[in-house]
């Protein structure tokens, strides 16, 4: 079975600071990785995917991520951060099965951006 | 107009009531799931539907039931309410005719508060 930890529950950051939120895996076949972003009152928008090809892969609003295999991560990246930011981050993982498509989730990383 | 859309967007019921969540989606897409959101734990999936005639139970199934009325619409019931089913409940489809089964678009959500 898969399973997807985000060891910070809150990171909390400077504006115009750089950020990174964390991501671990574990499954026992290939995966698709994915990074969502929850703003306030919002349903879930999907800010980059990992499915194969380059490590690094570059999404929505200036976010990039990258997928290490040997460290089973996906840690999301942002050299500078805005106060718009301000989101829940979701990582989650879908098992490459051909025809796979349920996601499991992580338990969200809220990112706080302040002047 | 939004591709995934949920009915009610709150609701507040008491103990012991039957309840109906509802989901519509415009995006023709065939499969579509229901996920509650509860805080520190992330997303969990509580049912999903391939297409019409195929329904699964998710992780957290007990206390659900849910409908495939037609490929559009996904209700999800809470047969007798208790309170730790208070929790944000969303809706998502995804499109395995598309080859990215795995990319999910998320409806706005549903907060239901049990008392």
């Amino acid at each position: 079975a898969q399973s997807v930890t985000q060891l910070d529950s809150q990171v909390p950051v400077f504006e115009e600071a750089p950020v990174e939120l964390r991501c671990n895996y574990s499954s026992s076949v290939s995966v698709y990785l994915f990074w969502y972003v929850q703003y306030p009152n919002q349903g879930l928008q999907l800010l980059l995917k990992y499915l194969s090809g380059s490590t690094l892969v570059k999404g929505i609003n200036g976010f990039e991520a990258e997928f290490n295999k040997s460290q089973t991560s996906f840690h999301l990246r942002k050299p500078s951060v805005h106060i718009s930011d301000t989101a829940e981050y979701f990582c989650a993982v879908s098992e490459d099965t051909g025809t796979a498509s349920k996601l499991t989730f992580g338990t969200g990383t809220r990112l706080q951006v302040t002047l | 107009d939004a591709d995934v859309t949920q009915t009610p967007r709150n609701r507040i019921t008491k103990t012991g009531k039957r309840i109906m969540l509802e989901c519509s989606q415009t995006k023709g897409h065939d499969r579509m799931y229901w996920y509650r959101q509860d805080p520190g734990l992330g997303l969990r999936l509580i049912y999903y539907s391939f297409d019409v005639k195929d329904i699964n139970k998710g992780e957290i199934s007990d206390g659900y039931s849910v409908s495939r009325q037609a490929q559009a619409k996904f209700s999800l019931s809470l047969e007798s309410a208790i309170p730790n089913q208070t929790a944000l409940y969303f809706c998502a489809t995804s499109d395995p005719a598309s080859g990215r089964a795995y990319e999910q678009y998320f409806g706005p959500g549903t907060r239901l508060t049990v008392t």
